[in-house]
């Protein structure tokens, strides 16, 4: 079955760079995505990578995919106060033409001024 | 950006009543829109796809018959938590993907409680 792991917090001081990492199971997933979630909010999509690439790069995003150890990571360079939040992996998998997300359980990332 | 409007953002009401959470995607046709349910702490789970003119998917463990689901058009879906119980209480999110697109366009959640 599909397992997504993450650690639970993260803190960074401001300025530094944050990496997020996150591990998932099934070797047959897509997609791979990465959510913030801010306090009492929906999920926002940051960032996505197809499962053939090896990296993504998006502004102060950067997603890296390494498919054999079954590992991605986020990092956010120039991290801010208002980058605090909790962020979801998640991996997507089809069946039978549906599309299923299964998420992380999210790395809260707190800032330090 | 894509948007995706979920109405109410929260709600209170007495166990054995039933509640509906509505879904829409405001500026583009979503032919399929998922529901997921949030525990305090833990990661979404998703419960059940939606597609538009069909029957919904639910997940292994989520009962049809309790968490009716509704999608009539290709911009809104809706939630119905029937004879809901304290159990039921729950941040409930709803996602919606652009037609032929991969990307999914999350609502900002439905927090429920159920006294």
């Amino acid at each position: 079955g599909e397992d997504v792991e993450q650690s639970l917090f993260l803190s960074v001081r401001e300025g530094d760079s944050s990496v997020i990492n996150c591990t998932y199971t099934d070797s047959s997933s897509t997609y791979l995505y990465w959510y913030k979630q801010e306090p009492g909010a929906g999920l926002q999509l940051l960032t996505y990578i197809f499962s053939n690439m090896d990296m993504k790069q998006d502004q102060r995003l950067t997603v890296l995919l390494n498919k054999k150890d079954k590992h991605l990571s986020l990092r956010i360079a120039d991290t801010q106060t208002g980058d605090s939040a909790i962020y979801f992996c998640a991996e997507s998998i089809s069946h039978f033409g549906n599309e299923k997300l299964t998420f992380g359980t999210g790395t809260r990332l707190t800032i330090i001024p | 950006g894509a948007v995706v409007s979920q109405h109410p953002s929260w709600v209170i009401c007495k166990s054995g009543t039933s509640v509906k959470i509505e879904c829409r995607s405001l500026d583009f046709q979503a032919t399929t829109m998922f529901w997921y349910r949030q525990f305090p702490k833990q990661s979404l789970m998703l419960m059940a796809t939606s597609n538009e003119g069909s029957k919904a998917t639910y997940e292994q463990g989520v009962e049809k018959d309790k968490f009716l689901i509704n999608h009539a058009s290709l911009t809104l879906s809706t939630l119905t938590v029937t004879s809901a119980h304290p159990e039921d209480s729950s941040f409930y999110i709803c996602s919606a993907r652009v037609m032929f697109g991969e990307k999914l366009f999350f609502g900002s959640g439905t927090q429920l409680s159920v006294l």
